[in-house]
């Protein structure tokens, strides 16, 4: 149990298609992160929520995604029009205060 | 900006023999370091940290690294290695103890 559950574990759609994803700590943390993780490379950061708030949005995060967190608890992640370059780990991630970064098990979209 | 390089993409070493994962980072401001370990299709587990104080940091599973900010390194050390270490190493580092960066990993595995 990593204390953060992460629905679907693996997603396969057709290019073109359009995903969600969804994060759900256990417990209460105020700060959520997603990350990107590809074959062969570490975790790349696309976004954080402090709260309900999105404070930050990395370069690597297009149009085509959008991040919620309309609670404050649970957080999705949308992919419009998936692409193969998609394809990836997602991670999702949560704080709280001062301590480190704590996973979820991540879903693996696969782009065909 | 920060960023992180892990030197070796893969290391091979026989079961109870000692490892060490290399690390080195860039910053322009203080840092905190990290390494998470990943076993495949999980998440990222914390092994262990370092915030301030004592450069040599003791984490989970026997694993210890020790801060060096004149070579900026955080290299990860076990005097013996077992089976079920075979993972993915992550270094990571972060300029305020949130949004981390990642190196791209070192495979470690332990043969027997």
């Amino acid at each position: 149990d990593t204390g953060v559950s992460q629905n679907p574990r693996h997603k396969i759609t057709k290019r073109g298609q359009n995903v969600t994803f969804r994060c759900d700590p256990i417990s209460e943390h105020n700060r959520l992160y997603w990350y990107r993780q590809t074959l062969g490379q570490g975790p790349e950061f696309l976004t954080y929520f402090q709260n309900e708030a999105q404070l930050e949005k990395s370069r690597l995060l297009s149009d085509r995604f959008s991040a919620e967190r309309p609670k404050g608890s649970f957080s999705t992640l949308e992919i419009q029009r998936t692409e193969q370059g998609d394809s990836a780990m997602y991670l999702c991630a949560v704080q709280g205060g001062d301590s480190p970064l704590h996973f979820g098990n991540g879903t693996r979209l696969t782009v065909t | 900006a920060q960023s992180v390089t892990q030197l070796d993409s893969q290391v091979p070493v026989f079961e109870e023999a000692p490892v060490e994962l290399r690390c080195n980072y860039s910053s322009s401001v203080s840092v905190y370091l990290f390494w998470y370990v990943q076993y495949p299709n999980q998440g990222l587990q914390l092994l262990l940290k370092y915030l301030s104080g004592s450069t040599l940091v003791k984490g989970i599973n026997g694993f210890e690294a020790e801060f060096n900010k004149s070579q900026t390194s955080f290299h990860l050390r076990k005097p013996s290695v077992h089976i079920s270490d075979t993972a993915e190493y992550f270094c990571a580092v972060s300029g305020n103890g949130n949004k981390l960066v990642f190196g791209a990993g070192t495979i470690l595995r332990v043969k027997s």
